[in-house]
């Protein structure tokens, strides 16, 4: 499968502990993008990185929330102190450069469920 | 955040009828893309748009750029059951590099 990866598929956490979620996106492409998606919405932009480099961050991304892509290829976000409004889908998606890098491909997604 | 907004925002429609829904921005928009998602999965990429007024086929789908920049359209010709989901427009404005999403036309198809 060369398509975008996310693991876990499912997390149940309990409030106040901490998750990481990873992603390894397509091989080729340098560009990638985290988004949370919550029942009945489209998904909202969290941050992207080229290559090692963050550069963007939503305001929806508070101090509690980091991510990471260290070597240019997988990426982590983590949430700290979970809070029950932190449930959501949250999608990984990559793109190439060039031409190619206005289109996104998503990965199937971590589902966060905080109780 | 800012998303676009997306009508009807449901449709249950009889296997084989066509169907049509559209995407609307109060911002200019520089590619407009339409995906589908099923439950518990990620969004699909269906049809990629760059140029305004470009009219881009994918089976049995067709997607419009509209003119003004600030719409698209998607048309689904003879739907069947597979068509089932939640179909999403998102666009790209000036050169920000974040998706935004509309608010979803989930489709509904029944025998």
């Amino acid at each position: 499968d060369t398509g975008v990866s996310q693991d876990p598929r499912h997390k149940i956490t309990k409030r106040g502990q901490n998750v990481t979620f990873r992603c390894d996106p397509i091989s080729e492409h340098n560009r990638l993008y985290w988004y949370r998606q919550t029942l009945g919405q489209g998904p909202e932009f969290l941050t992207y990185f080229q290559n090692e480099a963050q550069l963007e961050k939503s305001r929806l991304l508070s101090d509690r929330f980091s991510a990471e892509r260290p070597k240019g290829s997988f990426s982590t976000l983590e949430i700290q102190r979970t809070e029950q409004g932190d449930s959501a889908m949250y999608l990984c998606a990559s793109s190439g450069s060039g031409l190619s890098k206005n289109i996104q491909y998503f990965g199937a997604g971590t589902r966060l469920s905080v109780l | 955040g800012q998303q676009l907004n997306q009508s009807p925002q449901s449709m249950f429609i009889q296997e084989g009828e066509d169907v049509s829904m559209n995407c609307t921005s109060s911002s200019i928009f520089n590619t407009w893309l339409w995906y589908k998602q099923e439950p518990g999965e990620g969004p699909v990429l269906l049809i990629a748009l760059y140029k305004a007024g470009e009219l881009t086929s994918n089976g049995r789908l067709t997607a419009q750029f509209g003119i003004t920049r600030k719409d698209s359209f998607l048309n689904i010709s003879a739907s069947i059951p597979s068509d089932v989901g939640i179909y999403f427009c998102a666009g790209y404005t000036g050169t920000a590099s974040k998706l935004t999403f509309g608010t979803g036309t989930r489709l509904q198809v029944t025998l």
